[in-house]
């Protein structure tokens, strides 16, 4: 079964501070990778999608993708407190496919 | 540009009533479309997906069921609520090759 792991959190960081959210996936063969932003009550929102080794920047996301460790992460640099949200991570297992295997959710909290 | 319109955006329903919620997709063609279900504090549960009109893929066989009538236009349905059933329902669309997803704004249901 094709599982996809986050910490639940909450990550708490300073307002300011450089944000690190991890995600890690068991198929090796996956292909494509997102992170959406759910706030508390709202429906998620996509901010990054990456598809290949290294790393996507994005204003102040930046994805970061290591397909042989099987792992993709998400920072915010100058976290503000209006970045507090659930981070949910999506891995597609295979080129053309549609259906992805969504994380649970990190939540992160940014204090002033 | 594409939007996806998704309502009611609540909804209070007794036991044993019927359910409809609708979605519809402007701006794109074909597309890709799907519900979600969030119970509180969990994560994203896959109910139904659609590739086309008429096409619809069951991912939890329950008492809710999917139609596609139109191109861009995705119900889901029951003919009789269970408690079990309360929960946050999302619609999302994504372009026919896969690709990050647009979720709709969500219908937070309470069955009562």
């Amino acid at each position: 079964q094709k599982e996809v792991e986050q910490n639940s959190g909450p990550l708490s960081v300073p307002e300011g501070a450089i944000a690190s959210l991890n995600c890690t996936y068991s198929d090796r063969g996956s292909q494509s990778f997102f992170w959406y932003r759910q706030y508390s009550g709202k429906s998620p929102e996509l901010i990054m999608s990456i598809y290949s080794n290294g790393d996507k920047e994005d204003g102040r996301f930046t994805a970061q993708l290591n397909k042989a460790s099987q792992y993709v992460s998400l920072l915010i640099r100058d976290s503000q407190p209006s970045d507090s949200a659930t981070y949910l991570c999506a891995v597609n297992p295979r080129w053309g496919s549609y259906i992805p295997t969504f994380g649970r959710g990190t939540s992160l909290i940014v204090h002033p | 540009s594409q939007t996806i319109h998704q309502w009611p955006a609540t909804l209070v329903q007794p036991v044993g009533s019927p359910l409809s919620l609708e979605c519809t997709v402007e701006g794109t063609s074909n597309p890709n479309l799907y519900w979600y279900r969030q119970a509180a504090g969990r994560g994203l549960q896959l109910l139904f997906y659609s590739v086309g009109i008429g096409q619809i893929s069951s991912e939890v066989p329950q008492n809710l069921s999917a139609s596609r009538p139109q191109d861009r236009q995705f119900i889901l349905s029951s003919k009789k609520l269970l408690l079990s059933d309360s929960g946050f329902y999302l619609c999302a669309w994504s372009v026919q090759q896969g690709g990050g997803y647009t979720f709709g704004s969500g219908t937070r249901l309470t069955v009562v």
